[in-house]
């Protein structure tokens, strides 16, 4: 089992550009999330989804925007880049809201805004 | 407001010299406290879920408790490859509030 995919692992950009994370996963789960995380932050939840076409706001989600057309995917998408977004990004998904094995995370991406 | 903190930040132990990291929180109707192990540059992994008060959890050389206020994450005989950094995490709303966690490292 793949889990959860994120691409791409790791990526610059400069102040102003736009660019698309992308987050798969194969275990058919219902809940889809993004994190960032930053040192002495932990990890911050952007924006979730509680199934196919669905997305709500998280904690921190000025700057960013989501999508989740397949029930598969979760797209993370930053419309004018800022260096205050230069972080490690992690896709997490779980069956339910309270499932008792947690989130499965993806490996991450990290995001260098220059 | 819900929040989850842990502590120490940091921890070095040698080679079998046991220890406990601790995550307090405060959180209103508790619906589990999670532990997670985090590789560095790699994403949080599962190690236990506590529901209530007494429960205990073990894996290897990990055990977690709970109380009414926090949890411990007690590790026994720590070998170098037990070297991670170690999240708790509450569940609030649709979402989880994890802690900063405690970085282990374990000298052989």
């Amino acid at each position: 089992n793949a889990g959860v995919t994120q691409t791409p692992k790791f990526r610059v950009l400069k102040t102003g550009q736009s660019m698309t994370l992308l987050c798969a996963q194969d275990m058919n789960h219902e809940y889809m999330y993004w994190y960032r995380q930053d040192p002495g932050m932990g990890l911050r939840l952007i924006h979730y989804s509680v199934g196919e076409g669905t997305t709500a706001k998280g904690e921190v989600p000025d700057g960013y925007n989501v999508s989740r057309l397949k029930k598969q995917n979760f797209l993370l998408g930053l419309e004018s880049a800022a260096p205050s977004q230069t972080s490690v990004y992690f896709c997490a998904s779980s069956y339910y809201r309270d499932s008792p094995h947690g989130y499965t995370f993806g490996s991450g991406t990290r995001l260098t805004v220059v | 407001e819900d929040q989850v903190t842990q502590s120490p930040e940091a921890l070095r132990l040698q080679e079998g010299e046991s220890s406990s990291l601790n995550c307090s929180y405060t959180v209103s109707g508790l619906r589990g406290l999670f532990w997670y192990r985090q590789d560095p540059g790699k994403g949080p992994e599962f190690l236990f879920t506590l529901y209530s008060a007494g429960e205990e959890k073990e894996k290897e050389r990990l055990k977690a408790t709970l109380t009414k206020k926090e949890s411990f994450l007690h590790i026994t005989a720590p070998k170098p490859e037990d070297s991670a950094t170690y999240l708790c995490a509450v569940p609030g709303g649709n979402q989880f509030y994890f802690g900063t966690g405690t970085s282990l490292t374990v000298i052989p």
